[in-house]
């Protein structure tokens, strides 16, 4: 079955530590962006990427850096410098063609630093 | 503003229609959607629909655009509680060179007996 995958499903933090989330898509496709959720809020875009090895900052990109070594993978770290990581990320992926373009949500990682 | 705006919650009986509604800001946007998110998991798209488009019909879900207004609202009939989930209007805009999904904050919807 073809779909996005979000590891781990729930996540605990110390403050000061940093942390990374995987995000797996076998969908074959080019973009991926990353989300961020909090209540009361719509979705937030972190950061996107359109090709590998190249990704762009999205509207709250302080505090978190992303890798796209592999079309298949893009992680998200949640650094120390992030003043407030507790909430609902959430990994999507699409064809990005110029038509109705539907992004792919996977089930999402729920982070809480303690 | 940059906002996508909804009503945040809309409370239902079992059998009636559901509309929820959604106003948005960029009039040169190509495409609107709306996804569900049931507790605890990811968006799922529901429907989509072209900016040239008036009404979008896909069984129980009717989608209305009124490009004047830049009002959406999304249509369940005889809403069912496997319906109750937080529902999300997104208008799509190429920014950069790349599509962006602007999000409103959701609807909860909620399906009593």
């Amino acid at each position: 079955d073809g779909g996005i995958t979000q590891s781990p499903k729930y996540l605990f933090r110390k403050e000061g530590q940093n942390v990374t989330l995987s995000c797996e898509q076998n969908l074959n496709h080019d973009a991926m962006y990353w989300y961020r959720q909090d209540p009361g809020q719509g979705l937030r875009l972190i950061y996107y990427s359109q090709i590998v090895n190249d990704f762009q900052k999205g509207d709250i990109a302080e505090g978190y850096s992303v890798s796209r070594e592999k079309k298949e993978s893009f992680p998200l770290t949640v650094t120390s410098a992030q003043k407030n990581p507790t909430a609902f990320y959430l990994c999507a992926s699409t064809v990005d063609r110029e038509y109705y373009n539907e992004q792919f949500f996977g089930p999402g990682t729920r982070l809480t630093v303690l | 503003g940059e906002d996508v705006e909804q009503s945040l919650f809309l409370s239902v009986r079992e059998g009636d229609s559901s509309v929820i509604n959604c106003t948005y800001t960029d009039s040169s946007s190509t495409y609107l959607y709306w996804y569900k998110q049931e507790p605890g998991a990811g968006l799922q798209l529901l429907t989509y629909i072209f900016s040239n488009m008036d009404m979008k019909q896909d069984q129980r879900l009717t989608v209305l655009l009124n490009k004047k207004d830049k009002h959406l609202s999304l249509r369940i009939a005889d809403t069912q509680t496997g319906d109750s989930a937080i529902y999300f209007c997104a208008e799509r805009r190429r920014s950069g060179g790349y599509n962006k999904l602007i999000f409103g904050a959701g609807t909860r919807l909620a399906v009593h007996p």
